[in-house]
């Protein structure tokens, strides 16, 4: 079955520069979020998309910002990278932004591992 | 918001032992949605289960086994006869729903020596 997926898998990128991550999610799926991982963290939901429309907001920094496009993909754009920033970066995709009866759990592309040298 | 606790940071067990992990689920509302996550050493987030908080039945499948209790707020996640294979970090995580972002625990390494 297709997955999420995410790219690069691995970026390595030096302090003030600005990297933009890529996530495609699985087929039909039209809702997509993000979520950063430091090392030995448990992951931390940045924001999320449904039909192309900002849908919750994290703790995503000032400096990132986010889109989803027409075929619900979306890209993290990061400026001015901090060496904090280093991390895993997950993209998630699910199916619809259910009602009270039910939700659709969150599937995880396999991350972006940025590091911020 | 929702807080999410995991107290047991590290176990280890033997091979072929049964092993619980706890999960402590606070939100203030009235419907919410639980969820297991396992990340292997390999770094990706595999969905093991999800749970309705109105729906406190538990679930078998497998060698995997939950355990929902809305009165206390726990959702905890038991292996049974663990394997090698299972030593991951175990996250449990809970959402307000729609297009919400998870709220995870702080995880649980699972080491199991052969």
């Amino acid at each position: 079955a297709a997955g999420v997926i995410q790219s690069p898998r691995h970026l390595i990128k030096e302090k003030r520069e600005t990297a933009t991550l890529k996530c495609y999610p699985i087929p039909r799926h039209d809702t997509v979020y993000w979520y950063q991982q430091g090392p030995g963290q448990d992951p931390q939901f940045l924001i999320s998309f449904y039909e192309k429309m900002q849908s919750d907001k994290g703790s995503i920094p000032d400096r990132f910002s986010a889109q989803q496009f027409s075929d619900y993909h979306s890209e993290l754009n990061m400026s001015s990278l901090e060496l904090g920033d280093s991390a895993l970066y997950f993209c998630a995709s699910s199916l619809g932004r259910a009602g009270l009866s039910s939700y659709n759990e969150q599937f995880f592309g396999p991350g972006t591992r940025l590091t911020v040298l | 918001a929702q807080k999410v606790t995991q107290a047991q940071t590290e176990i280890s067990v033997v091979e072929k032992e049964d092993v619980t992990l706890d999960c402590v689920y606070e939100t203030r509302d009235t419907t919410y949605y639980l969820f297991w996550y396992k990340q292997p050493p390999s770094g990706e987030l595999v969905f093991l289960i999800r749970r309705n908080s109105f729906d406190e039945q538990n679930e078998i499948s497998g060698r995997y086994s939950w355990n929902f209790q809305k009165s206390t707020s726990s959702f905890n996640f038991t292996i049974t006869a663990s394997q090698v294979v299972d030593s991951a970090v175990y996250f449990c995580a809970g959402s307000g729903g729609g297009a919400d972002g998870l709220t995870f625990g702080k995880g649980t390494h699972l080491i199991i020596q052969p």
